[in-house]
């Protein structure tokens, strides 16, 4: 079956813009979540997503942000770009209540 | 969740069999505790998840002793594509996707 879809693959933007990245989940799964990689702080959690609502939050400033949608499609959100936001941007989906997430490939997110 | 300490990294050398031990001291009665593996600008990959005593599949074994406090997994006869960051991670993460991943152990397999 697909795996967890992750557009687009890389994305070059200018400081003080804003970008929309995107992660389409596995078929069935209701729960996806965000995390972004950095050679400096590793890979972090950003937000998770289950049936539309937000159910856990990392710590990150309210620039970021997601949604997700009715056929569990989620956007994450970053709003007046920074140097220090390129990273990987990693999602990951799951069933819900079961253990071990699946990662898409993540989107390279350089800001410029 | 409970804090991982794992070494930085490892080097062995195809056909080896490597172990990576993670220290969790203060892990809950809850905590599941899984190991991901990494290649560079992918995401991580599940591997393996255990509660306590040993867990095998295809591709490796989780060691679990009695007290919990720590793991060991297991890649037996690695090759040249094992080459990559492994990550230990401890919780009970059916609550709810909130992952946290420490720094990993990059491991180099040479040939």
């Amino acid at each position: 079956k697909a795996g967890v879809t992750q557009t687009p693959r890389y994305l070059i933007k200018t400081r003080g813009q804003q970008v929309t990245l995107s992660c389409s989940p596995i078929s069935g799964h209701r729960s996806v979540s965000w995390y972004q990689q950095t050679p400096g702080q590793g890979l972090q959690f950003l937000f998770e997503y289950f049936s539309e609502t937000q159910r856990n939050k990392g710590n990150f400033p309210g620039r970021f942000s997601g949604r997700q949608f009715s056929n569990s499609r989620s956007e994450m959100n970053v709003s007046t770009l920074e140097l220090g936001d390129s990273a990987l941007y990693l999602c990951a989906s799951s069933p819900q209540g079961t253990r071990g997430y699946t990662f898409g490939s993540g989107t390279r997110l350089t800001v410029v | 969740l409970a804090k991982t300490t794992q070494p930085i990294s490892m080097d062995s050398y195809e056909g080896q069999e490597v172990n990576i031990t993670c220290s969790h001291n203060n892990i809950a009665t809850n905590d599941y505790i899984t190991w991901y593996q990494q290649f560079p600008s992918q995401g991580p990959r599940f591997i393996i998840q255990g509660y306590k005593t040993k867990v095998t599949n295809e591709v490796a074994s989780l060691f679990i002793p009695a007290d919990r406090k720590s793991s060991t997994l297991s890649l037996p006869r690695v090759s040249l594509s094992d080459t990559a960051v492994y990550y230990c991670l401890v919780g009970d993460d059916a609550a709810g996707n909130k992952l946290t991943f420490g720094g990993g152990t990059r491991v180099l397999v040479k040939p």
